[in-house]
């Protein structure tokens, strides 16, 4: 069964500490792995989008790592600040375009 | 500004009563799917569209239908709701099924069925 686990669940830090998500995988074939941040009661927005030759992706100050031999994913967020408190979900989307995603990890940013 | 738009943005019903959640995209996107989400369960697939008049089931399709007549609209019909129904609801969309195209997501329809 394609699976997609994602640690912590859960995760709360102080404002300006970094802060690194996990993302494991068994899906396959791999196509591509998409990170989604989604604030409580709204939809989720696409943060990051890698294929399988691509090991590195940043936007701001969100840098998401993919290696492909291990099935590993990470998301790394930088001085956070408050407005990072939400929820961060990992998507793999296999060849023929199924996404299975993860359950995410629940972020608190705290003053 | 490109976007995904639901409606009704929440909804409170009775068990049986038909209903249908709207679902527009002004990308002309040929993909566009449905997901509920439930606590501690994620995000799951209900139905997805790859082009008007194609659709197929997701995960969990019992109790869902949908239609695609037109390229922008997808909507989402109940024909008997029951509690278990209850769910927050989005509406997604993307160029299409292949490739690593951003999806976007609406805003979300959260249901109640009492």
């Amino acid at each position: 069964k394609n699976q997609v686990e994602q640690s912590p669940q859960s995760l709360i830090i102080l404002e300006g500490k970094n802060c690194t998500l996990q993302c494991n995988y068994t899906v396959s074939p791999f196509s591509n792995l998409r990170w989604y941040k989604q604030d409580t009661g709204r939809g989720p927005v696409s943060l990051t989008i890698m294929t399988f030759s691509e090991n590195t992706k940043s936007n701001g100050r969100y840098t998401a790592t993919l290696d492909a031999d291990t099935k590993q994913s990470s998301l790394h967020i930088t001085a956070s600040q408050l407005s990072d408190s939400a929820s961060y979900i990992c998507v793999v989307t296999v060849g023929a375009g199924k996404s299975t995603f993860g359950d995410g990890t629940t972020l608190t940013v705290k003053p | 500004e490109a976007q995904v738009t639901q409606n009704p943005r929440y909804l409170i019903t009775v068990t049986g009563k038909k209903l249908t959640v709207t679902c527009s995209q002004n990308m002309n996107h040929e993909y566009m799917s449905w997901y509920r989400q439930d606590p501690g369960l994620g995000l799951r697939q209900i139905y997805y569209s790859m082009n008007v008049e194609v659709t197929d089931k997701g995960d969990v399709p019992e109790g869902y239908k949908v239609s695609r007549k037109e390229k922008r609209n997808f909507p989402l019909i109940l024909e008997s709701p029951s509690p278990n129904q209850t769910s927050l609801y989005f509406c997604a969309s993307k160029l299409n099924r292949g490739g690593a195209h951003e999806q976007y997501f609406g805003p979300g329809t959260r249901l109640t069925v009492t």
